[in-house]
């Protein structure tokens, strides 16, 4: 199983572009969620969902756009890119709540000039 | 805001010896877990303890719950090179939303 897959690794953005973060787990996981990762800050959630056609916003949603049309994927759009939008984004999944903990992607380095 | 708060920031041992973490956490939770994140890389989920557990094991590691001091501590035994990496507690909302929501991380340094 390849678990989660984020594409691209690595971005570069100059500022006012949108794009999309690919997220993908072939785990059948119901629960999938966007976080980004500042240097000293940890982790913050941006989107979440509880399965396909249910999104939810997190801590830091603004300038971000979510979609759940299938359990496997889970894009992130940047709407009109900031250089404060300048993080690593991880995707994560996991079975459901309870027991289970998060299975991560490897993350996107995103840059924004 | 951060819900968890990892003590200490930064901790370097030497190689074998025993490494414990601290996480405090502000409001009720439902479980706590901890993460470890290897530098540049994502985060791995070591092991999940409940609200109503006080002390669960997980080969070298063995986590600790109080929920009256809203706590948990972290205890690597024998640490070995490869445990060099950031840990992470995480909790989940109490009142059932999918919000888990990190601390700012212990740096952990093993000195071969």
């Amino acid at each position: 199983n390849a678990g989660v897959t984020q594409t691209p690794k690595f971005q570069v953005l100059k500022t006012g572009q949108s794009m999309t973060l690919q997220c993908a787990q072939d785990m059948n996981h119901e629960y999938m969620s966007w976080y980004r990762q500042d240097p000293g800050m940890g982790l913050r959630l941006i989107h979440y969902s509880v399965g396909a056609g249910i999104t939810d916003q997190g801590e830091v949603p603004n300038g971000y756009n979510v979609s759940r049309s299938t359990t496997e994927d889970f894009p992130l759009r940047l709407l009109s890119a900031a250089p404060s939008q300048t993080s690593v984004y991880f995707c994560a999944s996991r079975r459901g709540r309870g027991i289970y903990g998060y299975t991560f992607g490897s993350g996107t380095r995103l840059t924004v000039v | 805001s951060q819900q968890g708060e990892e003590d200490p920031q930064a901790l370097s041992i030497q190689e074998g010896e025993n490494a414990t973490m601290n996480c405090s956490y502000k409001t009720s939770i439902n479980n706590l877990q901890w993460y470890r994140q290897n530098s540049g890389r994502g985060l791995v989920h070591l092991i999940l303890i409940r609200s109503n557990e006080r002390e669960k094991h997980s080969g070298r590691l063995r986590v600790t719950l109080d929920t009256s001091k809203k706590s948990s501590s972290l205890l690597i035994t024998a640490s070995r090179a490869a445990d060099t990496a950031s840990y992470f507690c995480a909790t989940d909302d109490y009142f059932g939303n999918e919000k888990l929501t990190f601390g700012t991380g212990t740096r952990l340094t093993i000195i071969p």
